[in-house]
């Protein structure tokens, strides 16, 4: 089973500022995808990567995938209150079979 | 509003037990993918069809056996119920195919509590 882990675990932060969140795996993922999820509700995805290498910027949010797609990361500026959240990467094997979770980052953000 | 729904929101029942949870996908979504969600395991993968037949299987109990419809809802259902498996269940969809196949729209969830 490949297995995707991120960090940090738990991040609190205050209105304002910058912050990064990592997606690590030792395999190769075809692809890559990060959703946020609030409590109590389903994730809601927020974008794919695909290539090696690839860079998504959705407002505030910019998404990076490694030049190997074992690893991705989430940049955020400016953080709101509104960006908090539990952030989860997500992927399928690059032999396209198992869909995995990794286990998440919960982001606090405070006013 | 992801355009996904199941029912029932809550369910609590008692040990022993069995039950049913039902999902709709999005309209045109072929692929169906159910998780279980709990505080200390995360969201783990259980199994999906795709345009009813089984796809992928993950994590999922031999107490535990799901199905698509050929109108393509899904039910998921949970059998001799364990304290252990009181968590969130959700249910996702996705149009399965081409670059964008496992881009997966997740409904709201079903809360099940086991007394």
């Amino acid at each position: 089973t490949q297995l995707l882990e991120q960090s940090p675990q738990f991040l609190s932060i205050q209105e304002g500022e910058n912050l990064t969140v990592y997606c690590n795996s030792s395999s190769v993922f075809s692809s890559l995808q990060w959703y946020r999820q609030e409590p109590g509700e389903g994730p809601v995805l927020l974008v794919t990567v695909v290539t090696g290498g690839e860079v998504k910027k959705l407002k505030r949010l910019t998404f990076q995938f490694g030049d190997a797609r074992k690893d991705s990361s989430l940049h955020i500026t400016a953080a709101q209150p509104g960006d908090t959240g539990l952030y989860l990467c997500a992927g399928l094997d690059n032999y396209g079979q198992n869909f995995v979770f990794g286990p998440g980052t919960r982001l606090s953000v405070l006013p | 509003d992801s355009g996904v729904t199941q029912t029932p929101k809550h369910l609590i029942t008692a040990t022993g037990q069995r039950v049913t949870l039902r999902c709709s996908p999005r309209s045109g979504d072929l692929s169906v993918y159910w998780y279980q969600q709990s505080l200390d395991q995360g969201l783990q993968f259980l199994i999906q069809y795709y345009n009813g037949e089984e796809r992928a299987k993950g994590n999922i109990l031999e107490r535990f056996s799901a199905q698509q419809f050929p109108d393509l809802h899904s039910e998921l259902n949970l059998s001799s119920l364990e304290l252990g498996d009181s968590a969130l269940y959700f249910c996702a969809s996705s149009v399965a195919t081409g670059i964008r196949a496992n881009e997966q729209f997740f409904g709201p969830g079903t809360r099940l509590t086991v007394l």
